[in-house]
């Protein structure tokens, strides 16, 4: 099945940074999501985003599904932003789920 | 437009029980997903429903089942609970299957003592 790999696992940063999380992915994907997940649990939106950028606010993403790899940015990184990120692929061949990466876990301090 | 909503949010049950957690899906959404997400982890698909019909089935025993009703909500049921059944169990739903977006409840966090 079509692996999903995140890196950093891990990143700190100090209020006001820059960062980027980058999504590797081994095979054609159909659909590919970035969720931020918050310390409650709950596993946010970011981006729907199976190719080409987008942009909110302080965030934006970007696929290149040729090359097999997703990246989001974040800039002016603050203290609510930090928790887990997770980007998640649709298999283009077995079209009934999401494959979630292992995440990044990012920490803000201010 | 009323989001994802998942009952209970926490629950404690005891090895070989039985439990039941709920979900109610965004409005106009008819596929309904659940995940199983262990501490530290990444979600891992359980199965998926769509129309009230399961359309997809993730690598679980058959102890895990669901039900889809006539309006989109959905059930899971795990039986003869495990200790590593514990985890935090999510529901997502969509309007196009897993093709489209995707939204999640909050979840349901199972503790089997």
């Amino acid at each position: 099945g079509i692996q999903v790999e995140q890196s950093p696992p891990d990143l700190i940063l100090q209020e006001g940074a820059n960062s980027t999380l980058r999504c590797n992915f081994s095979d054609s994907v159909n659909n590919l999501q970035w969720f931020h997940q918050n310390p409650w649990g709950q596993l946010i939106n970011l981006f729907y985003i199976p190719s080409g950028t987008k942009q909110n606010g302080r965030l934006s993403a970007t696929t290149v599904a040729t090359e097999r790899y997703s990246l989001l940015y974040i800039s002016s990184s603050q203290t609510t932003d930090s928790g887990v990120y997770f980007c998640a692929v649709g298999d283009f061949y077995n079209t009934d789920k999401l494959i979630f990466g292992t995440g990044t876990r990012l920490q803000v301090f201010p | 437009e009323t989001g994802v909503t998942q009952s209970p949010t926490h629950l404690i049950k005891t090895r070989g029980q039985q439990v039941t957690l709920r979900c109610s899906s965004q409005s106009g959404h008819n596929t309904v997903s659940w995940y199983q997400q262990a501490l530290g982890q990444g979600p891992q698909f359980i199965f998926q429903y769509y129309r009230e019909e399961e359309n997809g089935r993730g690598n679980f025993p058959p102890r895990f089942s669901g039900l889809q009703f006539p309006n989109y909500s959905s059930e899971l049921n795990v039986n003869a609970l495990e200790l590593d059944d514990s985890a935090l169990y999510l529901c997502a739903s969509s309007l196009t299957g897993v093709t489209g977006e995707l939204f999640f409840g909050e979840g349901s966090r199972l503790t089997v003592l």
